[in-house]
């Protein structure tokens, strides 16, 4: 069965610097690969997905996360923060079976 | 388009009480999936509905109920709560094709005291 672990429960940087939530993955099969956002009290938002196209997904809000089957990892990253990105990051994987597994989550926290 | 909604946004009951949450999901959508977010317990999957029917569930306990109606909304039924029945419960839907990624609601933040 799938599975996934993020590296870090918290990330602290600061504004303008760049972002990098770190996720590998398990997978027996060729994975599907979702980042999702939780902003405080709110549902999820999609991110970007990774469907077996093309291994750098861009995603909304600048953030884009590069897929490396030989290191089972698809990290996250942002060129430069923006106070509007802490949040709870969620990576997620698929094996196509509306059977989707989600990391622990990832706080970002932005400083000014 | 309009999202996944849910309702209530909020909900207080007392510890052996029956709670009811409501889900609608995004126009199209015949999968629902309802998840518990626990404090420090992260996301854990607790029921899929596809086409009426429930197609999985996780590893809680039968009081934890629900269903699926004709119109593809549907509701998460909590008996004899428990104060650690306490969570967001969030519903998400997907169109069942393709890659399967699931489209959020906000929550109903359910406090049992």
């Amino acid at each position: 069965a799938q599975s996934v672990t993020q590296l870090d429960s918290h990330v602290s940087v600061s504004e303008g610097t760049p972002v990098l939530l770190r996720c590998n993955y398990s997978s027996s099969y060729s994975p599907s690969l979702f980042w999702y956002v939780q902003h405080p009290n709110k549902g999820l938002q999609l991110l970007l997905k990774y469907t077996s196209a093309a291994t750098l997904v861009k995603g909304i809000n600048g953030f884009e996360a590069e897929f490396k089957k030989s290191e089972t990892s698809f990290h996250l990253t942002k060129p430069s923060a923006h106070m509007s990105d802490a949040a709870e990051y969620f990576c997620v994987v698929s094996e196509g079976s509306n059977d989707m597994r989600f990391g622990a989550g990832t706080r970002l926290t932005v400083k000014p | 388009e309009a999202g996944v909604t849910q309702s209530p946004t909020h909900l207080i009951k007392t510890r052996g009480q029956q709670a009811t949450l409501r889900c609608s999901p995004i126009s199209g959508h015949t999968s629902v999936y309802w998840y518990q977010q626990a404090l420090g317990l992260g996301l854990q999957f607790l029921l899929w509905y596809d086409e009426g029917e429930e197609r999985n569930r996780g590893n809680f306990p039968p009081r934890f109920s629900g269903r699926q109606f004709p119109n593809y909304s549907s509701e998460l039924n909590v008996n004899a709560l428990e104060l650690e029945d306490s969570a967001l419960y969030l519903c998400a839907s997907s169109d069942g094709t393709g890659y399967y990624e699931q489209y959020f609601g906000p929550g109903t933040r359910l406090t049992v005291t």
